[in-house]
């Protein structure tokens, strides 16, 4: 069952701003992460933030977490015209069967 | 080195055929996966394998079959091919333990004609 609720779920701004994006979840996690997919690609891992974790960040990229509100969000700061992607938030509930459960992603469209 | 590879990159063929999708990782990771995206862009969960033991079945169809020969190949088996099999599929893979990443292939695009 689909876990992840991303908004928007499209975006598009000028090069230069920053892109914010969120992702709600249902349940428990141990985990959160972000991956990036450029069109007719595979995904690429962004950002992993756990679930003890409230902020983290990774050169333009921060992650924030709110596990009381099973929420995250995705900042993109001084964005560029090849941040252009769809970019994805899994949840990882931990456990013997672990899995990465996708929400349905969010379209980023950097103008130049 | 391409550290999850998957072939074909595209398939297309009439429904009825039974065709397979190879994958292969090179992370000496213990895990590997098969996720389903949809046109929509969602991605779905299908398979999961740790050592070559099935680990996750998330309720598809006993037309696909995955096959494990070795932790490092995952491959898929699909039979009896139908219209709504036509999607992209990615294999992935990643080591167990508490908070590790997955790496994911190009993915196939299976087109059903």
């Amino acid at each position: 069952s689909q876990q992840g609720e991303e908004d928007p779920q499209a975006l598009s701004i000028q090069e230069g701003e920053n892109a914010t994006m969120n992702c709600s979840y249902k349940t428990s996690i141990n985990n959160l992460q972000w991956y990036r997919q450029n069109s007719g690609r595979g995904l690429v891992h962004l950002i992993l933030i756990r679930s003890n974790e409230r902020e983290k960040h990774s050169g333009r990229l921060r992650v924030t977490l709110d596990t009381s509100k099973k929420s995250s969000s995705l900042l993109i700061t001084a964005s560029r015209a090849a941040d252009t992607a769809s970019y994805f938030c899994a949840t990882d509930e931990g456990g013997a069967n672990s899995k990465l459960t996708f929400g349905k992603g969010i379209t980023l469209s950097v103008r130049p | 080195d391409t550290a999850v590879s998957q072939t074909p990159k595209y398939l297309v063929t009439q429904m009825g055929n039974d065709k397979s999708i190879k994958c292969e990782q090179n992370l000496g990771h213990d895990t590997m996966y098969w996720y389903k995206q949809d046109s929509k862009k969602f991605l779905k969960i299908m398979f999961s394998y740790n050592n070559k033991e099935l680990i996750i079945n998330e309720t598809v169809p006993n037309r696909f079959s995955p096959k494990s020969p070795d932790k490092a190949h995952l491959n898929l088996h699909i039979n009896s091919l139908e219209l709504g099999d036509s999607a992209v599929y990615f294999c992935a893979s990643s080591q167990t333990g508490l908070n590790t990443e997955a790496f994911f292939g190009q993915g196939t695009r299976l087109t059903v004609v």
